[in-house]
């Protein structure tokens, strides 16, 4: 069965630094990966998606992230953060079912 | 178009009683999807409907829970009877199929529901 695993429950940056949110997943194929953000009391929203091809993506508000096989890993980057990024993150995948697997999120904090 | 819909975006009922979610998806989309959100368990897919019909309803926790489609802009969750273990926030979503696997989901802003 597949499984998305993001190993940081909770990580807090100052406003302007990068960065990095860590996400894995386990399936036999290579899926089809997002990232999603989740505002307080609010719905989910996507920033990006992979599904093939170039392995570094955009997506909106400044996000990027990277697919690497080797690693089966899809990390969100940022290079400088800003405090309304304060949220949580989900990685998702679908292996083609149509319905997403999500990860258990990572709460980001920003520092002014 | 307004996204999707969810009602009530809150629900405070007592153990035992009937609880109905309510969804309406964005027009044009074909798939429709039930998740439920906790802090034990985080984002779980419930159930998934295809042209109105049930593709996928594994992940229902049990028979107290039914999900309905009677058509293409309307979607139900029940919950009969209701459980404090229940309280959890519902987000409905949907997608279209155009383009292949993989299309974005839509998220409404959930139902939170509190059982006491």
């Amino acid at each position: 069965a597949q499984s998305v695993t993001q190993p940081d429950i909770h990580i807090t940056v100052s406003e302007g630094a990068s960065l990095e949110l860590r996400c894995n997943y386990s399936y036999g194929a290579t899926p089809y990966l997002f990232w999603y953000v989740q505002s307080p009391g609010q719905g989910l929203q996507l920033l990006l998606k992979y599904f093939s091809g170039d392995t570094l993506v955009q997506g909106i508000k400044g996000f990027e992230a990277e697919f690497k096989r080797s690693q089966s890993s899809f990390n969100l980057r940022k290079p400088s953060v800003h405090w309304s990024d304060a949220a949580e993150y989900f990685c998702a995948l679908d292996t083609g079912r149509r319905a997403l697997t999500f990860g258990s999120g990572t709460r980001l904090q920003v520092q002014p | 178009d307004a996204g999707v819909i969810q009602s009530p975006r809150h629900e405070v009922t007592e153990m035992g009683q009937e609880v109905t979610l309510r969804c309406k998806p964005i027009s044009g989309h074909d798939y429709l999807f039930w998740y439920r959100q906790t802090m034990m368990r985080g984002l779980e897919l419930l159930i998934y409907f295809n042209n109105n019909v049930p593709i996928d309803d594994s992940g229902m926790p049990e028979d107290r829970f039914s999900a309905k489609m009677p058509n293409a802009s309307f979607s139900t969750l029940k919950i009969q009877p209701s459980e404090p273990r229940d309280s959890a926030v519902y987000f409905c979503a949907s997608s279209r199929s155009t383009g292949g696997v993989g299309n974005e989901q839509f998220f409404g802003p959930g139902t939170r529901l509190t059982v006491l």
